[in-house]
């Protein structure tokens, strides 16, 4: 059972337009969400998180969405650039003892073309 | 800081030999991880540690072990490989357990196949 869901395998985008990965979740105790970008033969390397509490983060170029009654966030990249070509990675995480255990979606490929 | 550090990067296996992918961390994280990465898919969590001496299961351990003698090493054992153990396996760390400092730094990676 698919607990964090990324339906997209791929997304192609121009360079300097806007990039936007999705992420589906089932399990309501998720209080924790990251993105992770990895490039090939390398490890994945965090993005940007948010809290439940939150429905919006943002860190330069970076924003993800929060929609938890949708159970659903995404990130937005703006302007997307071809540096940002990789494996993006959603992961949750709970609370209490499940805090610590990333559940991860399956990847989405972003390619930025000049 | 070199971070989270593997070795080795590359193993081929043969079915039933046995094999000890290292893993040391210099951020004095408590909470250590390991993960393996099937084509196609996200990261399932093999085993994790919570500190010197504590390791739990994640989602797939059958057919790995782990040990935590010391903050800086978390090593993960596979004593009869199979094929189905194919995968790319990356060892990761944490500052804490979950919440704001959840961030987990990742190692490279070790390919792993099993023939």
């Amino acid at each position: 059972d698919q607990q964090v869901k990324q339906n997209s395998p791929s997304l192609s985008v121009q360079e300097g337009r806007i990039s936007i990965l999705n992420c589906d979740y089932t399990n309501s105790m998720f209080d924790y969400f990251l993105w992770y970008k990895k490039y090939p033969a390398e490890g994945p390397t965090f993005l940007i998180s948010i809290s439940s509490i939150k429905d919006k983060n943002e860190d330069g170029r970076f924003t993800v969405f929060l929609n938890k009654s949708a159970k659903h966030l995404s990130l937005h990249i703006v302007p997307s650039q071809p540096g940002d070509s990789a494996v993006y990675f959603c992961a949750a995480s709970g609370r209490g003892n499940q805090g610590g255990k990333l559940i991860f979606g399956q990847g989405t490929e972003l390619s930025v073309k000049p | 800081n070199a971070g989270v550090t593997q070795t080795p990067k590359f193993r081929i296996l043969k079915i039933g030999q046995s094999m000890t992918l290292q893993c040391t961390q210099d951020m004095n994280h408590n909470y250590m991880y390991w993960y393996r990465q099937d084509p196609g898919m996200g990261l399932k969590l093999i085993y994790y540690s919570v500190g010197a001496g504590i390791t739990d299961k994640g989602e797939v351990p059958n057919g790995y072990n782990v040990s935590r003698s010391t903050t800086e090493d978390f090593p993960l054992r596979l004593e009869l490989a199979a094929p189905s153990q194919t995968s790319v396996y990356f060892c990761a760390s944490s500052y804490s357990r979950g919440g704001l400092y959840n961030e987990q730094f990742f190692g490279p990676g070790t390919r792993l196949t099993v023939l």
